[in-house]
This record gives structure tokens, sequence and C-alpha cells, in this order.
């Protein structure tokens, strides 16, 4: 049973346009959720967090919205640039601050 | 400020060996924890190591053990190897203050691959 989803396996995007990722999750006892990028052969390097008890975080061209009425969080990246093209991982903490992960979304952004 | 390193970065072995993988921590970090990512999928939690200690485990079987060293240092260890163990090792390090919400940073992993 998945408990964080990242329906859209991929998602292409024009350079200089906004990138929307999305993630739902099922388990209201999250309490930090974080974005990640990969490379490939890399490891996931860390983006941006938000807690629970907020609903928007902004760094930079990074910005995170947690909807927990809704139990979604979504990634926007403005403007998006060639560089940002990788895989994009949602994760939530979960009790013990272990982190479960959605499966990833690969964004392409064009030039 | 050195980042997680992790050792090696390949590596093949047989059905039924044994594999030992080590990770050194972020300078400052005081916990660190292991992932499995399978191909096209996320990372999965095997286990989380805090001042030497094991502190949470995911779904993985006891031949999945692991250890922390005094210098916050690790290794991942997997016996009696099977095919489904080809995965990406993944070794993430984090700094514990109390209550406080941490953030876990990645090293670059080890491609393991059972034959």
């Amino acid at each position: 049973d998945q408990q964080v989803k990242q329906n859209s396996p991929s998602l292409s995007v024009q350079e200089g346009r906004i990138s929307i990722l999305n993630c739902d999750y099922t388990n209201s006892m999250f309490d930090y959720f974080l974005w990640y990028k990969k490379y490939p052969a890399e490891g996931p390097t860390f983006l941006i967090s938000i807690s629970s008890i907020k609903d928007k975080n902004e760094d930079g061209r990074f910005t995170v919205f947690l909807n927990k009425s809704a139990k979604h969080l979504s990634l926007h990246i403005v403007p998006s640039q060639p560089g940002d093209s990788a895989v994009y991982f949602c994760a939530a903490r979960e009790y013990g601050n272990k982190l479960v992960f959605g499966a990833g979304t690969i964004l392409r952004v064009k030039s | 400020e050195t980042g997680v390193t992790q050792s090696p970065t390949h590596l093949i072995k047989t059905r039924g060996q044994q594999v030992t993988l080590r990770c050194s921590s972020q300078s400052g970090h005081n916990t660190v924890s292991w992932y499995q990512q399978a191909l096209g999928q996320g990372p999965q939690f095997i286990f989380q190591y805090y001042r030497e200690e094991e502190n949470g485990r995911g779904n993985f079987p006891p031949r999945f053990s692991g250890l922390q060293f005094p210098n916050y240092s690790s290794e991942l260890n997997v016996n009696a190897l099977e095919l489904d163990d080809s995965a990406l090792y993944l070794c993430a390090s984090s700094l514990r203050q109390g209550i406080l919400q941490e953030t876990q940073y990645f090293g670059p992993g080890t491609r393991l691959l059972v034959l």
C-alpha cells in the first residue's frame, strides 16, 4: 500500500515556464514533507521542505504548497531551467524519522 | 564541510554471498539512515541508527543488518544475497536535535548487482 503517491511519471515543460509537480499521501500522521531532486548516477539532493503546520514554503525559484485537508503536496518551479531536468521525489516523514518516498516524477525542461 | 560519501560505487556479487556497504556521514551529523532503491521506484527505508543504536527499521528481513561507529560512519551488511537485492543502496545522514525536524542528506549510493 503506497502511502505517498506521485501519479505523474513524467512532465515536460518549456524553459521559462512553471513546472508543477504533485504528490498525494494517505497517512495523516506525516508531520514533515520534503522534495528531493535526483540526477542519474547521483544520490537524491534535498530541495525544500515544509512542516505540517504550514501551508507554503518558498526558497528562490522553488515553492512547496501543502493542503492537509486534501492530503496533497505540490512543488512549483518558476521559472523552469534546463538544469532542472531530473527525477523529483516527494517524501514524507513518519514517526521515528523514517522517510516514505513516492516513486518519482521525471521532469524535462525543454530549451 | 564534507558531504555524505559511500563506498564502493558499484559491486557485483552472486546469489548466496554476503556484502558490506560503507557510508561516511556529513560532518557534524549523528544519525544515519539506509534506503534501498529498486529500478523505477522511490527509495525504501531499511533502518536508521542514532548514537550507535538501531532506531527504527523498515520491512526488511533480518539478513539486512547494520552498524554505526563512534565517528558516526556506518555499514550495511546483507547476508545470503538474493537476486531481488539488486538495487541502489543509499545512505543518508542527519543531525538529530531533540524534537526538531531534521533533514536527511543523501550520499551518491552503491549500485549492487546480484547474479
